[in-house]
Parts: C-alpha cells; structure tokens; sequence
C-alpha cells in the first residue's frame, strides 16, 4: 500500500514569490491534514478536511494561506504571497477515522525555504 | 497557557538499556495521548496511543504510562539499539480536537 506522499520534497523561493504544495493521502482516507514544522519549534497543525471539506482551519497562520481538496483526494497548500516566517516543513498526514480513534500517517514533508 | 515538554532536546543511553522519554502538559485535559518515532527527512510514524483511563500500554519493546493526576506520561524503550535512534514525539488529543505536539527528545543510542 502506497503511503502519503508530499510533492516537492523542497522548494526555494523568493519573498513574494507563490509556492503550492501537494499531498497524496493514502487511498480511502477520508480525512487529511496540514501540519507545519517551523526550525527550533514543535509540530503544530494548520488545517483538517474530511473528503472535500474543511472540518477545521483554526491553525491557518493567516490568510496568505489557501488549501484545496477537489474532489476529496489529493490537496495543495498554496502561499502567496510567501514570506520569511513561512520557511519551514509541511507535512501531510492522512487517516480513515477522525480524533482519537484515527491513526494519521505522515508523509515525508516538504522543506519550504522562503530567502 | 496550554504547554506540553518533553523532558530534554536530547538524550544519550548505552546500547541495552532502557530509554526513559518523559512528556508533561499543563492546561490540558487530554483523553488520549500517542507517541511518534521521527527519523531525519522523514515525516512521524505513529507507535503508540493510550487512552486516559489506561495507565499502561505495551508493544514488543516499547512501553507507554499515562499518569493524569501528575499530567505526564513516560515512554519507556528496553534493550534500546542502535535502530532506535531518532526523535520521538509525543502528541495530545481530546475528541476531535487537533493533534498537540511536544517539540520531541532526540534519542541516540550508542553501542
């Protein structure tokens, strides 16, 4: 079984500049997750769909920020305008059940620079 | 202010004995707590969920305690090896509320 993969593995990019992340959730997960990594700090989430919809957003920094999931699969995390705070790792996590009862599988993440 | 830490940045055991990670939160009233195994690169894998009326889980090696009156839980790995450096994470969860990570203990374990 294919695992939650995360597209680019890095990206490089300029202040100013729009960046869009891609996760593939394992197949069948209904529920998909944004966390983001920033250096020296813990883990925190960002945002929780559940097939197409936004169950919850409350971790979203700000409004520079926009995720999609059409039609329930895949999602992408766009920034834009990209600032030097954003530079960090985003993961994608996946899993079948919500809460507690749901074991999220990470993917591998992606290095977002902003210089 | 709703905090979780785990007991230090890093920490360095000889091979064979046993790990001892701890994670304490304050302001929280979590119904469950799991533990994650991270290697560099890589994004967390899940090891270990315990639920706050368990005050114990078990798996091969691993060991799990969930104390709610101390507000901690300890992550005990025995025979500890090699293999079993990285960082471990532990994260809280309360119904459908968000996971809520520590920053994680990087483990290394000399042999």
């Amino acid at each position: 079984e294919a695992g939650v993969t995360q597209f680019p593995s890095h990206s490089v990019i300029e202040k100013g500049q729009t960046v869009t992340l891609r996760c593939d959730p394992i197949s069948g997960h209904d529920n998909l997750y944004w966390y983001r990594r920033v250096m020296g700090k813990e883990i925190k989430f960002l945002l929780h769909f559940v097939k197409e919809s936004k169950q919850d957003e409350s971790g979203m920094p700000n409004n520079r920020f926009l995720a999609e999931r059409t039609g329930g699969t895949y999602s992408t995390l766009k920034v834009q305008p990209a600032e030097l705070e954003d530079s960090g790792v985003y993961f994608c996590a996946s899993s079948q059940d919500t809460g507690a009862r749901g074991e999220q599988y990470f993917g591998p993440g992606t290095r977002l620079t902003v210089t | 202010s709703q905090k979780i830490e785990q007991n230090s940045e890093a920490l360095n055991i000889q091979e064979g004995k046993t790990a001892t990670l701890t994670c304490n939160y304050t302001n929280y009233s979590p119904a469950y707590l799991q533990w994650y195994r991270q290697d560099p690169g890589r994004g967390p894998v899940f090891l270990l969920l315990i639920r706050e009326n368990e005050k114990e889980k078990r798996k091969e090696r691993l060991k799990v305690t969930f104390d709610t009156t101390l507000k901690q839980s300890l992550f005990h790995i025995t025979a500890s090896q090699p293999a079993d450096s990285a960082t471990y994470l532990c994260a809280l969860i309360s119904g459908n509320t968000p996971l809520v990570f520590g920053k994680g203990t990087r483990l290394s374990v000399i042999a």
